[in-house]
């Protein structure tokens, strides 16, 4: 059983919409980054954060944001939505101490599949 | 130029045989690692095995083994004893730093398996 959940599973916006989803961590995991899959793709890199900060990012303009918060709690908030933005999105997560080598193992959620119209 | 390179669209494999999962990759990074995942229906990223570019040998997580050619810039996956379950997409990945420095991973566009009983 996963240790990331996502919710909604599954929402429909229109174009020019704004939409948050949200990702609950496994515990302890102090480190979460949001991933987009297209159809047919593989997941493409968004953003990470931190301890609150974001430290990485993906090639994805500034109406992509995040939050993460001190409950291992993220979000992921979409602007002036595109059609193109309809994808499945994936959070993921890993413990303190793994990041900068080594296997570096994420845990991912079940993601969220955002449909634009 | 793309860092990761997966072939296959498709494969089809009979079940309690073995299937070679190809993957090439780009880097001019000498430390490097790459991952494979498997994506069932479901959507969540299982992380099935790694392969620091350090290593020595090949790594192995029980039927899953990573044949790690560094000269071809190769990373297949080969999966002993298919089974049913096995059915799914398979991404091979690499680390990579983002902007900010954090490491994130580079998926390949993915290989369909599907066992054949």
């Amino acid at each position: 059983e996963t240790g990331v959940t996502q919710s909604p599973t599954h929402l429909i916006k229109t174009r020019g919409q704004q939409v948050t989803l949200r990702c609950s961590s496994q515990s302890g995991h102090n480190t979460v980054s949001w991933y987009q899959q297209a159809l047919g793709q593989g997941p493409q890199f968004i953003f990470q954060y931190y301890r609150e900060e974001e430290n990485g990012r993906g090639n994805f303009p500034p109406r992509f944001s995040g939050l993460q918060f001190p409950n291992y709690s993220s979000e992921l908030n979409v602007n002036a939505l595109e059609l193109d933005d309809s994808a499945l999105y994936l959070c993921a997560s890993r413990p303190p101490g793994t990041g900068s080598s080594g296997a570096n193992v994420l845990t991912f959620g079940a993601g969220s599949r955002l449909t634009v119209l | 130029a793309q860092k990761i390179t997966q072939t296959q669209p498709g494969m089809f494999v009979q079940e309690k045989e073995a299937v070679t999962l190809d993957c090439t990759y780009d880097t001019s990074d000498p430390s490097y690692g790459l991952f494979w995942y498997k994506q069932p229906s479901s959507g969540e990223m299982i992380f099935l095995i790694y392969q620091g570019s350090y290593d020595q040998q090949n790594a192995t997580e029980g039927r899953y083994s990573l044949n790690f050619q560094k000269a071809r810039k190769s990373a297949n996956l080969v999966i002993s004893a298919s089974q049913l379950g096995d059915s799914a997409m398979y991404f091979c990945a690499m680390r990579e730093k983002s902007l900010g420095g954090a490491n994130n991973l580079f998926f390949g566009t993915g290989t369909r398996l599907t066992v054949i009983p």
